[in-house]
């Protein structure tokens, strides 16, 4: 399967806790982003690479998230002092940034659970 | 205001029925347009980019208005598989996508 991967697909933590989510994005696309979705609406955007450089963070993005892509493939995003609030799902995308071409391609997200 | 706002649904029709989602979205600066679709807690998955001409892909008919600044998707022939809820979605700035929050369809035997 060439898709975007995402691990773990399921974190259950407690308060207070700090986690970290993987994204290997499809192989040739040199853009790499990270939405958050919660129950009953769309993801929402976080923050986006493109190869290592990080270019935009949302304000969404409080200072207990971080995210890298330190060789311009595979990302992670850390959340430390994990909240009841930060429970969602985690979704990866990639795109090819070629020129008029926005498609993007999730991957399979990383459910979270604060208890 | 959202930026992107969809009628929430559920739409309930029955197999072989055509269905019809409207969306407006608030930037006129927007440049690009999608319908992804959605499966219960899966990920979302690129159903068709939306151009201003007009586009099909088999039983799926995608328009864009940009004077009205709605987007529109048809479903003809409807089948039990396309129970999900789609998403309508804009871009604007070459990077973020901006995601209504989803019509919920049910295809019903």
């Amino acid at each position: 399967d060439t898709g975007v991967s995402q691990d773990p697909r399921h974190k259950i933590t407690k308060r207070g806790q700090n986690v970290t989510f993987r994204c290997d994005p499809i192989s040739e696309h040199n853009r790499l982003y990270w939405y958050r979705q919660t129950l009953g609406q769309g993801p929402e955007f976080l923050t986006y690479f493109q190869n290592e450089a990080q270019l935009e963070k949302s304000r969404l993005l409080s200072d207990r998230f971080s995210a890298e892509r330190p060789k311009g493939s595979f990302s992670t995003l850390e959340i430390q002092r994990t909240e009841q609030g930060d429970s969602a799902m985690y979704l990866c995308a990639s795109s090819l940034n070629s020129q008029g071409s926005y498609e993007q391609y999730f991957g399979p997200g990383t459910r979270l659970t604060v208890t | 205001r959202k930026e992107v706002e969809q009628d929430p649904g559920p739409f309930n029709v029955p197999e072989g029925a055509t269905v019809a989602f409207n969306c407006t979205y608030s930037n006129s600066a927007s440049q690009s347009f999608f319908w992804y679709r959605q499966d219960c807690r899966k990920e979302p998955k690129l159903l068709m980019s939306v151009y201003s001409s007009g586009n099909e892909d088999g039983r799926f008919t995608a328009q864009l208005n940009r004077a009205s600044q709605y987007i529109s998707l048809l479903i003809r022939d409807s089948k039990l598989s396309d129970s999900a809820t789609y998403l309508c979605v804009v871009n604007y700035s070459s990077y973020k996508l901006i995601f209504g929050s989803g019509t919920r369809l049910l295809v019903r035997p």
